[in-house]
């Protein structure tokens, strides 16, 4: 059925280094890709998405390209704060039910100074 | 930004009582509302999505009759629990989907519900 499959975290890194968070999906059709934080005590915001293959969603320095050869939306930054400490979640939705969310387990993210 | 409230924040109570979750948009209006279950370490799961001012439509393996949903108004949807079982222990999400929005859904902060 249709999935997603995200790197189990803790992800911890220092404060300025890079990283690359692995969000791969299997789906039918041509399912939207998105990536959504949660920080400490509030509800998951909508971070970047990409409706295609080949688009690159971005926002606040992270990327993420849509690439459907390797069914992948891996999320990425160049360099990271403190305040990116939170829980990432690669999410889909299918083009013929847009409605249904189908999440992936979320990674957690640990920045330290 | 679009807001969406949930309350209460954390919830505890005895087995066999029923808990009622309320889920408001505060400064949009949703036609369309979700419920999501979150488990440890595991992903979100769509329990069922409200429409205003008419029956929920509940994913399958999600019992309607467990877990009441009511969407009377643009602003508010609310889930009851009824009968809670320690097994229904659990952190519930709702979202909400603005009307002049066609896929982005805005969630609220969750609801850690213990059944004991």
């Amino acid at each position: 059925g249709d999935s997603v499959t995200q790197m189990e975290g803790p992800v911890t890194l220092s404060e300025e280094a890079f990283l690359t968070i692995n969000c791969t999906y299997t789906a039918t059709g041509y399912p939207s890709l998105f990536w959504y934080v949660q920080y400490p005590g509030e509800g998951l915001q909508l971070l970047l998405k990409a409706t295609k293959a080949d688009d690159k969603g971005s926002n606040k320095g992270f990327e993420a390209t849509y690439r459907k050869e390797t069914t992948s939306f891996h999320l990425e930054k160049g360099s990271v704060q403190v305040s990116d400490s939170a829980v990432y979640f690669c999410a889909l939705v299918l083009s013929y039910n847009t409605d249904k969310l189908i999440f992936g387990t979320g990674t957690r993210l640990q920045v330290f100074p | 930004g679009a807001v969406v409230s949930q309350h209460p924040s954390r919830v505890i109570c005895k087995s066999g009582t029923s808990v009622k979750i309320e889920c408001r948009s505060l400064d949009f209006q949703a036609t369309t509302m979700f419920w999501y279950r979150q488990f440890p370490k595991k992903s979100l799961m769509l329990m069922a999505t409200s429409n205003e001012g008419s029956k929920a439509t509940y994913e399958q393996g999600v019992e309607k009759d467990k877990f009441l949903i009511n969407h009377a108004s643009l602003t508010l949807s609310t889930l009851t629990v009824t009968s809670a079982h320690p097994e229904d222990s659990s952190f519930y999400i709702c979202s909400a989907r603005d009307s002049s929005s066609t896929d982005t859904q805005y969630f609220g902060p969750g609801t850690r519900l213990t059944v004991l």
